[in-house]
């Protein structure tokens, strides 16, 4: 059964920093990838997802993920990170032809002032 | 349209008793998506719905659990004599009727079993 790693379950990183929250999933097979983020208060939303074509996908406020087939990765990456960043972000993963999504236990990712 | 909605957003109810709670989806979606979210945990799914028709059921979902979408619209999540574990976060999500699609998600029931 597909199963998804987030190995960090928080990241503390200082505001304007790099950061990245790795991901790995178990299964090979053909999948759709999912970075869904929830704020503070709110509900879960998708920050951005891979169903094919380029494995570089970004979102709109600057989080890019690269879809790794031979590592099973999907690793999400900011390169300067803002107050504003402070949520918990929750890998995903779909196997083709399966409607049903597998998340990963989360990564809290606290920004520093 | 604002999105999903559910209701309640917060209960609290005694072990054994009967707890049911709604998920409106946004409208033009055909399938409905209930998930279970305990502390420290990802979103772990329990059944979808396309239209009225429930087209998968987790094992997670044991027979005191039952969902259902009588007219393709809302839907309902109905626990039976509840139990402390059954505390969690209960989501609902819903998309368009392609796997590509994305889920959008509700804010949440909260139910804590005493």
């Amino acid at each position: 059964a597909q199963s998804v790693t987030q190995l960090d379950s928080q990241v503390p990183v200082f505001e304007e920093a790099p950061v990245e929250l790795r991901c790995n999933y178990s299964s090979s097979v053909s999948v759709y990838l999912f970075w869904y983020v929830q704020y503070p208060n709110q509900g879960l939303q998708l920050l951005l997802k891979y169903l094919s074509g380029s494995t570089l996908v970004k979102s709109i406020n600057g989080f890019e993920a690269e879809f790794n087939k031979s590592q099973t990765s999907f690793h999400l990456r900011k390169p300067s990170v803002h107050i504003s960043d402070t949520a918990e972000y929750f890998c995903a993963v779909s196997d083709r032809g399966d409607d049903k999504i597998i998340f990963g236990k989360g990564t809290r990712l606290h920004i520093l002032p | 349209d604002t999105g999903v909605s559910q209701d309640p957003r917060h209960k609290i109810t005694k072990r054994g008793q009967n707890v049911t709670f709604r998920c409106d989806p946004i409208s033009e979606h055909n399938r409905l998506y209930w998930y279970r979210q305990t502390l420290g945990q990802g979103p772990e799914f329990l059944t979808y719905f396309q239209n009225e028709a429930q087209l998968e059921k987790s094992r997670l979902l044991s027979d005191r659990f039952s969902a259902e979408r009588p007219k393709g619209s809302f839907s309902t999540l109905e626990i039976q004599r509840t139990e402390q574990g059954d505390s969690a976060m209960y989501l609902c999500a819903s998309s368009l009727p392609v796997s590509t699609d994305t889920q959008y998600f509700g804010p949440g029931t909260r139910l804590t079993v005493l």
